[in-house]
């Protein structure tokens, strides 16, 4: 069965530090990969995603990830982040295309100023 | 211009009661689906629906039932609450040419159900 882990479940950095979040998939056949994030008390917006092609994706709000096969990794990163980046984040593969959802347990990402 | 709207955003209520939640979508979609976020933010997908045919069940205690009367909407129903149906329900749409396609879900902000 696929799965994902997110191995840092918080993480602080001082903002316009370059951020770093690791994310690791298990899954059978191609990924269909995703980061979400979560501001408190909202709903999950899609940073960017990442189905064939160009192993790095550029997203929203600066972000980036890469597709590492492997290492079956999928690590978003940002090369400064503003106090506004503080949420939680989630990775997510896509079994059987986008339309299950398997979520990692989320970082939590904290801005000092 | 809401895209995934769900209501009640918050819904407190006693053990042993039934509730709805209601879940829409403006956005054109034909595939709907529910998740729950438990307290340590753990997010699981519940069900799937695809032009109002349930496509994804999985494993849901039965006092849960999804209905969708029309592609733009899917209502959730809970029967018999209890304490561990404390968390944070999730509705989201997609756009789906068929099975295992890879457009990406659009959630809405969550519904806080807490019981008391």
């Amino acid at each position: 069965a696929q799965s994902v882990t997110q191995p840092d479940i918080h993480i602080t950095v001082s903002e316009g530090a370059s951020l770093e979040l690791r994310c690791n998939y298990s899954y059978g056949a191609t990924p269909y990969l995703f980061w979400y994030v979560q501001s408190p008390g909202q709903g999950l917006q899609l940073l960017l995603k990442y189905f064939s092609g160009d192993t790095l994706v550029q997203g929203i709000k600066g972000f980036e990830a890469e597709f590492k096969r492997s290492q079956s990794s999928f690590n978003l990163r940002k090369p400064s982040v503003h106090w506004s980046d503080a949420a939680e984040y989630f990775c997510a593969v896509g079994a059987w295309g986008a339309q299950k959802l398997v979520f990692g347990q989320g970082t939590r990402l904290t801005i000092n100023p | 211009d809401t895209a995934v709207s769900q209501t009640p955003k918050y819904l407190v209520t006693q053990m042993g009661n039934d509730k709805s939640i209601k879940c829409e979508q403006n956005l054109g979609h034909d595939t709907m689906y529910w998740y729950k976020q438990d307290s340590k933010k753990f997010l699981k997908i519940m069900f799937s629906y695809n032009n109002k045919e349930l496509i994804i069940n999985e494993t849901v205690p039965n006092r849960f039932s999804p209905k969708s009367p029309d592609k733009a909407h899917l209502n959730l129903h809970i029967n018999s609450l209890e304490l561990g149906d404390s968390a944070v329900y999730f509705c989201a749409s997609s756009q789906s040419a068929g099975q295992g396609d890879n457009q990406p879900q659009h959630f809405g902000d969550g519904t806080r159900l807490s019981i008391l």
